[in-house]
């Protein structure tokens, strides 16, 4: 079966880094996406990596290893609107969403 | 005002009665979708139409039915409610330049309470 795995919470300190990570098992593979989703709001596009390697867009990163089922988002100069759930989504061989539950991140100050 | 627009943001109803809830966007993009967000599951995929003639089931879609009345409307009903299908629903959309990279634009969410 298809199964997206990341943890449901996770607690950091403002001005800290925090790694956020998610484990995947699709029929086929044609990316990996992160999207961020305030309380109540439209989850928003943050990244998508499809290569192994790391990409960086300001102070999020996004990691992918295709061949350990692995990636991971990274924050880093955490702020207080950082608060929020983070969607780790794969997509499988009919280019659909396999989404994972979300975890949600408590930024403290 | 928002690109990916949604009708009701919040609704009550009680078990038997149908609801429709309405999704337009101005984005111009072909390909629509419908999912539910619970608590503790990721997003699930009820349907999705890559135009007006195309309407595809998801992984969910018992219970549910869609119509796509235009390239920008998508409309999805629940034809006798039932309590679980309390959720919040979310329509998003694509272009179909973004097959591959797969980025959504979604809705602002529709909550509906099926007592």
């Amino acid at each position: 079966g298809q199964n997206i795995d990341q943890p449901t919470e996770m607690t950091a300190t403002e001005g800290a880094i925090v790694q956020i990570n998610c484990t995947y098992q699709t029929s086929g593979f044609n990316g990996l996406f992160w999207y961020q989703q305030h309380a109540g709001e439209a989850p928003t596009f943050l990244s998508y990596n499809v290569l192994d390697g790391l990409e960086e867009k300001g102070r999020f990163s996004s990691f992918l290893s295709r061949s350990k089922g692995y990636s991971y988002l990274l924050l880093k100069e955490l702020q207080m609107k950082d608060s929020a759930s983070y969607l780790c989504a794969a997509m499988d061989s009919n280019y659909q969403l396999i989404w994972g539950a979300g975890t949600k991140l408590i930024i403290k100050p | 005002d928002a690109d990916v627009t949604q009708t009701p943001r919040n609704r009550i109803t009680k078990t038997g009665k149908r609801i429709m809830l309405e999704c337009s966007q101005t984005k111009g993009h072909d390909r629509m979708y419908w999912y539910r967000q619970d608590p503790g599951l990721g997003l699930r995929l009820i349907y999705y139409s890559f135009d007006v003639k195309d309407i595809n089931k998801g992984e969910i879609s018992d219970g549910y039915s869609v119509s796509r009345q235009a390239q920008a409307k998508f409309s999805l009903s629940l034809e006798s409610a039932i309590p679980n299908q309390t959720a919040l629903y979310f329509c998003a959309t694509r272009g179909k330049e973004r097959e591959v990279t797969g980025e959504l634009f979604f809705g602002e969410g529709s909550r509906l309470t099926v007592l």
